[in-house]
Protein backbone atom coordinates (compact mmCIF):
# COMPACT_ATOMS: atom_id res chain seq x y z
CA UNK A 1 0.00 0.00 0.00
CA UNK A 2 1.38 3.59 -0.54
CA UNK A 3 0.86 5.96 2.27
CA UNK A 4 1.59 9.58 2.51
CA UNK A 5 2.26 11.12 6.07
CA UNK A 6 2.51 14.43 7.10
CA UNK A 7 2.32 14.55 10.80
CA UNK A 8 2.50 18.21 10.97
CA UNK A 9 -0.65 19.25 10.83
CA UNK A 10 0.02 23.37 11.72
CA UNK A 11 2.81 25.43 11.71
CA UNK A 12 2.96 28.93 13.40
CA UNK A 13 6.00 31.30 12.15
CA UNK A 14 7.38 34.81 12.37
CA UNK A 15 8.60 36.20 8.97
CA UNK A 16 12.59 35.92 8.44
CA UNK A 17 12.28 32.28 10.37
CA UNK A 18 13.16 29.18 8.62
CA UNK A 19 10.86 26.24 8.63
CA UNK A 20 10.74 22.76 7.41
CA UNK A 21 7.88 21.08 6.30
CA UNK A 22 8.32 17.19 7.23
CA UNK A 23 7.02 14.15 5.05
CA UNK A 24 7.34 10.48 5.38
CA UNK A 25 5.96 8.08 2.78
CA UNK A 26 5.26 4.21 1.72
CA UNK A 27 5.82 2.42 -1.09
CA UNK A 28 6.81 -1.02 -1.88
CA UNK A 29 7.33 0.32 -5.67
CA UNK A 30 11.39 0.45 -6.85
CA UNK A 31 10.43 3.48 -8.75
CA UNK A 32 8.05 6.19 -7.93
CA UNK A 33 7.64 9.96 -8.12
CA UNK A 34 7.38 12.66 -5.39
CA UNK A 35 5.55 15.84 -5.05
CA UNK A 36 5.18 19.01 -3.63
CA UNK A 37 1.90 21.43 -3.68
CA UNK A 38 1.47 24.69 -2.65
CA UNK A 39 -2.49 25.23 -1.91
CA UNK A 40 -2.95 29.40 -0.81
CA UNK A 41 -6.21 30.40 0.19
CA UNK A 42 -7.86 31.18 -3.11
CA UNK A 43 -7.60 26.73 -3.59
CA UNK A 44 -5.85 25.99 -6.63
CA UNK A 45 -2.86 23.50 -6.16
CA UNK A 46 0.30 25.05 -7.37
CA UNK A 47 2.97 22.56 -8.09
CA UNK A 48 6.29 23.37 -6.82
CA UNK A 49 8.87 20.24 -7.02
CA UNK A 50 8.61 16.32 -8.28
CA UNK A 51 11.66 14.13 -7.47
CA UNK A 52 11.78 10.53 -8.96
CA UNK A 53 13.67 7.79 -6.61
CA UNK A 54 16.51 7.60 -8.36
CA UNK A 55 17.48 10.87 -8.13
CA UNK A 56 18.47 11.58 -4.44
CA UNK A 57 19.91 15.05 -5.10
CA UNK A 58 18.86 17.89 -2.86
CA UNK A 59 17.46 20.91 -4.39
CA UNK A 60 17.36 24.56 -4.05
CA UNK A 61 14.90 26.86 -5.74
CA UNK A 62 15.44 30.41 -4.38
CA UNK A 63 14.33 30.28 -0.93
CA UNK A 64 12.84 26.70 -1.00
CA UNK A 65 14.91 23.77 -1.00
CA UNK A 66 14.03 19.52 -0.67
CA UNK A 67 15.74 17.21 0.87
CA UNK A 68 14.95 13.31 -0.43
CA UNK A 69 16.57 10.59 1.56
CA UNK A 70 15.13 7.19 0.96
CA UNK A 71 16.77 6.12 3.50
CA UNK A 72 14.34 6.98 5.63
CA UNK A 73 11.63 7.47 3.44
CA UNK A 74 11.22 11.24 3.24
CA UNK A 75 10.98 13.99 1.27
CA UNK A 76 11.33 17.47 3.60
CA UNK A 77 10.60 20.72 2.53
CA UNK A 78 12.44 24.16 3.77
CA UNK A 79 11.64 27.34 3.12
CA UNK A 80 14.46 30.13 4.06
CA UNK A 81 13.72 33.25 5.55
CA UNK A 82 9.69 32.65 5.14
CA UNK A 83 7.46 35.30 4.03
CA UNK A 84 3.87 36.29 4.61
CA UNK A 85 3.15 35.13 1.22
CA UNK A 86 4.14 31.73 2.09
CA UNK A 87 1.17 31.59 4.03
CA UNK A 88 -1.02 28.16 3.03
CA UNK A 89 -1.53 24.50 2.99
CA UNK A 90 1.13 22.29 1.87
CA UNK A 91 1.09 18.89 0.19
CA UNK A 92 3.15 16.18 -0.15
CA UNK A 93 2.31 13.55 -2.80
CA UNK A 94 3.46 10.35 -4.07
CA UNK A 95 2.95 8.61 -7.27
CA UNK A 96 4.13 4.85 -8.43
CA UNK A 97 5.23 4.77 -12.10
CA UNK A 98 3.00 2.48 -13.70
CA UNK A 99 0.98 2.20 -17.18
CA UNK A 100 -0.53 5.30 -18.54
CA UNK A 101 -2.00 7.00 -15.82
CA UNK A 102 -0.01 8.78 -13.16
CA UNK A 103 -2.26 8.97 -9.62
CA UNK A 104 -1.34 10.65 -6.48
CA UNK A 105 -2.03 9.82 -3.24
CA UNK A 106 -1.75 12.88 -1.26
CA UNK A 107 -0.74 13.33 2.44
CA UNK A 108 -2.97 15.33 4.25
CA UNK A 109 -1.46 18.77 4.36
CA UNK A 110 0.63 21.38 6.85
CA UNK A 111 -1.19 24.29 7.31
CA UNK A 112 1.82 27.28 7.66
CA UNK A 113 1.20 30.52 9.15
CA UNK A 114 3.47 33.10 8.38
CA UNK A 115 3.35 36.07 11.46
CA UNK A 116 4.45 39.87 10.24
CA UNK B 1 1.82 26.56 -23.33
CA UNK B 2 -1.02 24.28 -21.62
CA UNK B 3 -3.81 25.84 -19.63
CA UNK B 4 -6.52 24.40 -17.61
CA UNK B 5 -9.57 26.09 -16.88
CA UNK B 6 -13.02 24.56 -14.78
CA UNK B 7 -16.18 26.36 -13.91
CA UNK B 8 -18.56 27.27 -12.05
CA UNK B 9 -15.99 28.78 -9.70
CA UNK B 10 -18.76 28.31 -6.84
CA UNK B 11 -22.07 26.99 -6.97
CA UNK B 12 -24.62 26.41 -4.29
CA UNK B 13 -27.46 23.68 -4.71
CA UNK B 14 -30.28 22.13 -3.09
CA UNK B 15 -30.06 18.58 -1.84
CA UNK B 16 -31.64 16.56 -4.73
CA UNK B 17 -30.50 19.00 -7.89
CA UNK B 18 -28.36 17.57 -10.39
CA UNK B 19 -24.64 18.95 -10.64
CA UNK B 20 -22.50 19.35 -13.87
CA UNK B 21 -18.74 20.95 -13.41
CA UNK B 22 -16.89 21.07 -16.42
CA UNK B 23 -13.10 21.43 -17.37
CA UNK B 24 -11.13 21.94 -20.02
CA UNK B 25 -7.38 22.08 -21.29
CA UNK B 26 -5.87 23.77 -23.56
CA UNK B 27 -1.96 23.65 -25.51
CA UNK B 28 -1.73 19.22 -25.17
CA UNK B 29 -2.69 16.37 -26.80
CA UNK B 30 -4.55 13.14 -25.66
CA UNK B 31 -3.91 14.10 -21.87
CA UNK B 32 -4.81 11.93 -18.50
CA UNK B 33 -7.26 14.01 -16.62
CA UNK B 34 -8.64 13.57 -13.13
CA UNK B 35 -11.33 14.97 -10.73
CA UNK B 36 -10.24 15.59 -7.58
CA UNK B 37 -12.35 16.53 -4.15
CA UNK B 38 -10.92 18.15 -1.21
CA UNK B 39 -13.66 17.86 1.68
CA UNK B 40 -13.58 19.73 5.13
CA UNK B 41 -9.86 18.65 6.58
CA UNK B 42 -8.16 19.46 3.46
CA UNK B 43 -7.61 15.42 2.37
CA UNK B 44 -7.63 15.12 -1.57
CA UNK B 45 -9.26 12.36 -2.93
CA UNK B 46 -9.15 10.62 -6.32
CA UNK B 47 -12.78 10.66 -7.89
CA UNK B 48 -12.02 9.72 -11.35
CA UNK B 49 -9.18 9.45 -14.33
CA UNK B 50 -9.47 9.20 -17.53
CA UNK B 51 -7.01 8.00 -20.03
CA UNK B 52 -8.98 8.94 -23.03
CA UNK B 53 -12.09 9.90 -24.65
CA UNK B 54 -14.95 8.01 -23.13
CA UNK B 55 -12.85 6.27 -21.15
CA UNK B 56 -13.31 6.50 -17.40
CA UNK B 57 -12.44 4.89 -14.32
CA UNK B 58 -13.76 5.34 -10.82
CA UNK B 59 -11.87 5.10 -7.82
CA UNK B 60 -14.60 5.16 -5.05
CA UNK B 61 -18.35 4.28 -5.01
CA UNK B 62 -20.31 7.47 -4.56
CA UNK B 63 -22.90 9.63 -6.36
CA UNK B 64 -21.05 11.02 -8.71
CA UNK B 65 -20.34 9.89 -12.58
CA UNK B 66 -17.81 11.35 -14.78
CA UNK B 67 -17.64 11.73 -18.61
CA UNK B 68 -15.06 12.91 -21.54
CA UNK B 69 -17.13 13.88 -24.70
CA UNK B 70 -13.89 15.37 -26.51
CA UNK B 71 -10.18 15.02 -25.57
CA UNK B 72 -9.60 17.71 -23.50
CA UNK B 73 -13.25 18.19 -22.03
CA UNK B 74 -13.86 16.39 -18.53
CA UNK B 75 -17.51 17.06 -16.56
CA UNK B 76 -18.50 15.76 -13.46
CA UNK B 77 -22.05 14.96 -12.86
CA UNK B 78 -24.64 14.05 -10.77
CA UNK B 79 -28.57 13.14 -10.81
CA UNK B 80 -29.50 14.07 -7.29
CA UNK B 81 -26.87 15.97 -5.13
CA UNK B 82 -26.49 14.71 -1.26
CA UNK B 83 -25.31 16.92 1.48
CA UNK B 84 -21.98 14.80 1.76
CA UNK B 85 -21.39 15.80 -2.48
CA UNK B 86 -20.49 19.49 -0.67
CA UNK B 87 -16.56 20.17 -1.06
CA UNK B 88 -14.06 21.51 -2.73
CA UNK B 89 -13.78 19.81 -6.74
CA UNK B 90 -10.55 20.39 -8.79
CA UNK B 91 -9.92 18.88 -11.94
CA UNK B 92 -6.61 18.35 -12.96
CA UNK B 93 -4.32 16.87 -15.99
CA UNK B 94 -1.08 15.11 -17.05
CA UNK B 95 1.26 13.70 -20.20
CA UNK B 96 1.49 10.31 -19.42
CA UNK B 97 3.91 9.74 -16.54
CA UNK B 98 4.78 13.12 -15.97
CA UNK B 99 3.41 15.86 -13.55
CA UNK B 100 0.03 16.41 -12.53
CA UNK B 101 -1.39 20.01 -13.18
CA UNK B 102 -4.39 21.72 -11.11
CA UNK B 103 -7.33 23.79 -12.50
CA UNK B 104 -8.71 26.78 -9.91
CA UNK B 105 -11.25 24.20 -8.25
CA UNK B 106 -14.59 24.67 -7.75
CA UNK B 107 -16.78 25.15 -4.81
CA UNK B 108 -20.02 23.33 -3.88
CA UNK B 109 -22.27 23.70 -1.22
CA UNK B 110 -25.12 21.61 -1.34
CA UNK B 111 -27.67 23.02 1.27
Amino acid sequence: AQKVTQAQTEISVVEKEDVTLDCVYETRDTTYYLFWYKQPPSGELVFLIRRNSFDEQNEISGRYSWNFQKSTSSFNFTITASQVVDSAVYFCALSARGGATNKLIFGTGTLLAVQP
Amino acid sequence: SQTIHQWPATLVQPVGSPLSLECTVEGTSNPNLYWYRQAAGRGLQLLFYSVGIGQISSEVPQNLSASRPQDRQFILSSKKLLLSDSGFYLCAWSVHGNTIYFGEGSWLTVV
